[in-house]
This record gives structure tokens, C-alpha cells and sequence, in this order.
């Protein structure tokens, strides 16, 4: 067990609609980093926080964003969903950022039907 | 940049047999952390090992061993005495260190191992 809680585990939802991931990170962890697994880009970075801020960034949408609230749990929000935001989206945390995270969340998969 | 290069898409063995998942990377930063994760079908990222650039000594737990080597910019990985529990997709990662803020994970496309009964 990663310590790292993500929900919900199975999400289907319809094109256009919006979405909210979450995750709590393993206890003592400040920062929190958020991935998408998709078929054609495979494991990549979307972004980074670390107590609240926002700290590094990666090939993120504008139609995503994310936020990290003081309790350190983290929500990354997809809106105007397209087929091809479908992907298992994926938190891992750290103690802080620049201590490399190991274990990721069991992830959240997500269905754009 | 960081790029990791995992040339093996597909490998099938037969059970008991031993396998290497290979990983090449690429990284500018002296102080890098390199990575290793197991991905069975139900999906979840396990952790296998991490490793920092500073420590080449190659590792071994149980049936899996890791071979280190900065002069060829290689990660392997070993599973010795392949079994069917074994398959899953392999991915290898890179993470440059503190010197660079200590990046997000870079990934390699992953490697899809076979095991056969």
C-alpha cells in the first residue's frame, strides 16, 4: 500500500461534461504530482504542487486544472471532456519537491463515452 | 532533456525462463534517480526500485536484479526463473535530482512481458 488514496477508482461520463479527481496524499507528504496514462501518449507528467502551490507543469490542457487545498489533498479537474481524455490518471506524492516520489495511487481510469 | 528509451515493446518467455527488460536514458544532470515499475492488468503502478546516480552497485531482491551502468546510460532489469505472475507491462523512468529541482518522472513506453505455463 502506497499510502496514496485516490477516488474514484472508475469514472464514465459523457463528451463535453466536467470531471473532479482526487487524492490524498500519503501522510507527511507536501507535494503531490498528477499523470495521465493514455494509449497514444502513454505515462506522462500533467502537474505538480506542493503545499498549495503550484510548482511544476507539464503537457496539461488548459481544459484541465488542478489544486492542492490546505488539507494537502489535491483535486485535478477535466473539463469539456473529448473521447480522447479517456486514460488513467494517476497521483503520487513526495515528502517535498525535491524528494523523488516512488509509489503512485492505485489511479483513477476514466471512461469519455 | 530527460528521454528514457525502452527498445523492447513485446517480450514472450517461456515460465522459468530469465528475461531482461532493457532501459536506456538520457539526462544532462549529474544527480538523477532512475526507476523501475511493474503495471499488472488491473492497472495500478507498482513501485520495484528506485535507484540515484551516485550508487552503480547492482541490486538483487529474490528473483529480480538490477543491472546499473553510467557508461552506457543503462537501467536493466532481470526477473530470473520467469513465472505467469510475471506479466504485466514494465515501465523504466528517470527523475533528474536535486541540481535540476528534482523533476517529475520521465517515462519509457513500457515493455509488455509474456510469461507462458
Amino acid at each position: 500500500d502506497s499510502g496514496v488514496t485516490q477516488t474514484p477508482k472508475h469514472l464514465i461520463t459523457a463528451t463535453g461534461q466536467r470531471v473532479t479527481l482526487r487524492c490524498s496524499p500519503r501522510s507527511g507528504d507536501l507535494s503531490v504530482y498528477w499523470y495521465q496514462q493514455s494509449l497514444d501518449q502513454g505515462l506522462q507528467f500533467l502537474i505538480q504542487y506542493y503545499n498549495g502551490e503550484e510548482r511544476a507543469k507539464g503537457n496539461i490542457l488548459e481544459r484541465f486544472s488542478a489544486q492542492q487545498f490546505p488539507d494537502l489533498h489535491s483535486e485535478l479537474n477535466l473539463s469539456s471532456l473529448e473521447l480522447g481524455d479517456s486514460a488513467l490518471y494517476f497521483c503520487a506524492s513526495s515528502p517535498r519537491p525535491r524528494t523523488p516520489h516512488g509509489s503512485f495511487g492505485q489511479g483513477t481510469r476514466l471512461t469519455v463515452v | 532533456a530527460q528521454k528514457v528509451t525502452q527498445a523492447q515493446t513485446e517480450i514472450s518467455v517461456v515460465e522459468k525462463e530469465d528475461v531482461t527488460l532493457d532501459c536506456v536514458y538520457e539526462t544532462r544532470d549529474t544527480t538523477y534517480y532512475l526507476f523501475w515499475y511493474k503495471q499488472p492488468p488491473s492497472g495500478e503502478l507498482v513501485f520495484l526500485i528506485r535507484r540515484n546516480s551516485f550508487d552503480e552497485q547492482n541490486e538483487i531482491s529474490g528473483r529480480y536484479s538490477w543491472n546499473f551502468q553510467k557508461s552506457t546510460s543503462s537501467f536493466n532489469f532481470t526477473i530470473t526463473a520467469s513465472q505467469v505472475v510475471d506479466s504485466a507491462v514494465y515501465f523504466c523512468a528517470l527523475s533528474e535530482g536535486p541540481g535540476s529541482g528534482n523533476t517529475p518522472l520521465v517515462f519509457g513506453k513500457g515493455t509488455r512481458l509474456s510469461v507462458i505455463a
